[in-house]
């Protein structure tokens, strides 16, 4: 199993133009969610999935978008991109069945917006 | 509102040596459950341990343990013969709901020769 994927590793968007953060996973997991990081912040939830057309708001969704059309892929869009959305994405999934299950996290992609 | 506040930015602690992270937590919750997450230098996020708020035995995995005291709402982390691959930040987390988890700012780790 690749686990969870996540494409591109890096990328520099210049402010306004949009792009998707691709997130795929293979373990069959009805969950997935989208992270950000930031320098002294932790992690934040921005938008998550419990299953194929299935999303809902996290913490900070401002300014993303998501969709779930497979139960495989997750990806993240960003419509107009801003420099407070420079940052470190990370896209994670869980076999759903209780909180307790471990949530695996995919590489991250680190965006710059200039 | 709930919130997960690790104190210590930063620890270092020698080879085969013990150290602890401290952890804190807020919540009005009865019903949660606690992780540590390791994140090292290649950024990928890795589960160390996980605690259930209503099970009174301390998590332990292997050179990983927790001292969960639930009434003080405290959540630490003992590496014992910590290793040089130890080196990472490390983060306490927190879930009540499936759409909850909330991560503290993360305490970056340094394990020295």
């Amino acid at each position: 199993n690749a686990g969870v994927t996540q494409t591109p590793k890096f990328q520099v968007l210049k402010t306004g133009q949009s792009m998707t953060l691709q997130c795929a996973q293979d373990m069959n997991h009805e969950y997935m969610s989208w992270y950000r990081q930031d320098p002294g912040m932790g992690l934040r939830l921005i938008h998550y999935s419990v299953g194929a057309g299935i999303t809902d708001q996290g913490e900070v969704p401002n300014g993303y978008n998501v969709s779930r059309s497979t139960t495989e892929d997750f990806p993240l869009r960003l419509l107009s991109a801003a420099p407070s959305q420079t940052s470190v994405y990370f896209c994670a999934s869980r076999d759903t069945g209780g909180l307790y299950n471990e949530q695996f996290f995919g590489p991250g992609t680190r965006l710059t917006v200039l | 509102a709930q919130t997960v506040t690790q104190s210590q930015p930063e620890m270092s602690v020698q080879e085969a040596e013990t150290v602890t992270l401290s952890c804190t937590y807020d919540t009005s919750e009865n019903n949660y459950y606690l992780f540590w997450y390791k994140q090292p230098p290649s950024r990928q996020m890795i589960l160390v341990i996980r605690q259930e708020a209503y099970k009174q035995q301390n998590a332990t995995e292997n050179r990983f343990s927790v001292n969960f005291q639930k009434a003080a709402k405290s959540f630490s982390l003992k590496i014992s013969d910590s290793q040089l691959g130890d080196t990472a930040m490390y983060f306490c987390a927190f879930e009540w709901s499936t759409d909850k988890l909330i991560f503290g700012t993360g305490t970056r780790l340094q394990v020295f020769p």
